[in-house]
């Protein structure tokens, strides 16, 4: 089963775009790419999900490369209400490592 | 409102005391599932539920319990509680389970604590 590899941490500026990157190299051709955030120790929220397409909804962008083994999850303006730990899963294992503890520095 | 909820949010007990961390679901999901958080390790899936009377191990399944006679609650069960059961626990919801691509709601979380 696919497992994840995401940095520890990352900084964003206020209002700039946030790019959080994911390598998945082991993903198989129908395991779905998942993104969620974990804000404080709340339960976790789900952002976005995508098979092979890119995808967009009102939170974020993920953008798959052609091949699957990585992905990125772009907030394209981000805001002080952003900084969370996110967190990259696929699917058959949905296993939630530790994540990128992203900090958006006003 | 759309939401799993949990009870209780916070509880200390001691060792060897039976406990229920309820959860229940209001969006007619059909699985559920139940995840522990420790610092470090992120969050590890315990049991989960496919649907009514069927459930499944998880990756810490050990010194855990569950039941899912209604469809909405999915209740988890320590028997024995014993000191490295001390965490934070999520339980989720969806309508199918993750492998068909849709979305989890998690609930608030439990953070336990045993003495």
């Amino acid at each position: 089963d696919a497992k994840t590899t995401q940095p520890t941490s990352m900084d964003c500026a206020e209002g700039r775009a946030a790019n959080l990157p994911c390598n998945h190299s082991t993903i198989s051709g129908n395991e779905y790419v998942y993104w969620y955030r974990q804000i404080h120790s709340q339960g976790p929220q789900y952002i976005i999900h995508g098979l092979k397409n890119n995808e967009t909804n009102e939170m974020a962008s993920l953008i798959i490369t052609e091949d699957r083994k990585s992905s990125t999850l772009i907030l394209p303006h981000a805001t002080l209400r952003d900084t969370a730990v996110y967190y990259c899963i696929v699917t058959f294992q949905f296993y939630f490592g530790t994540g990128t503890s992203l900090t958006v520095i006003p | 409102e759309a939401q799993v909820t949990q009870n209780p949010r916070y509880l200390i007990t001691v060792t060897g005391k039976k406990l229920t961390v309820t959860c229940s679901q209001n969006m007619n999901h059909e699985y559920m599932s139940w995840y522990r958080q420790d610092p470090g390790l992120g969050l590890r899936q315990i049991y989960y539920s496919m649907n009514v009377e069927v459930t499944d191990k998880g990756d810490v399944p050990e010194g855990y319990k569950v039941s899912r006679k209604e469809k909405r609650n999915f209740p988890l069960i320590l028997e024995s509680p014993s000191p490295n059961q001390t965490s934070l626990y999520f339980c989720a919801s969806s309508q199918i389970p993750p492998e068909g691509g849709n979305e989890q709601f998690f609930g608030p979380g439990t953070r336990l604590t045993v003495l």
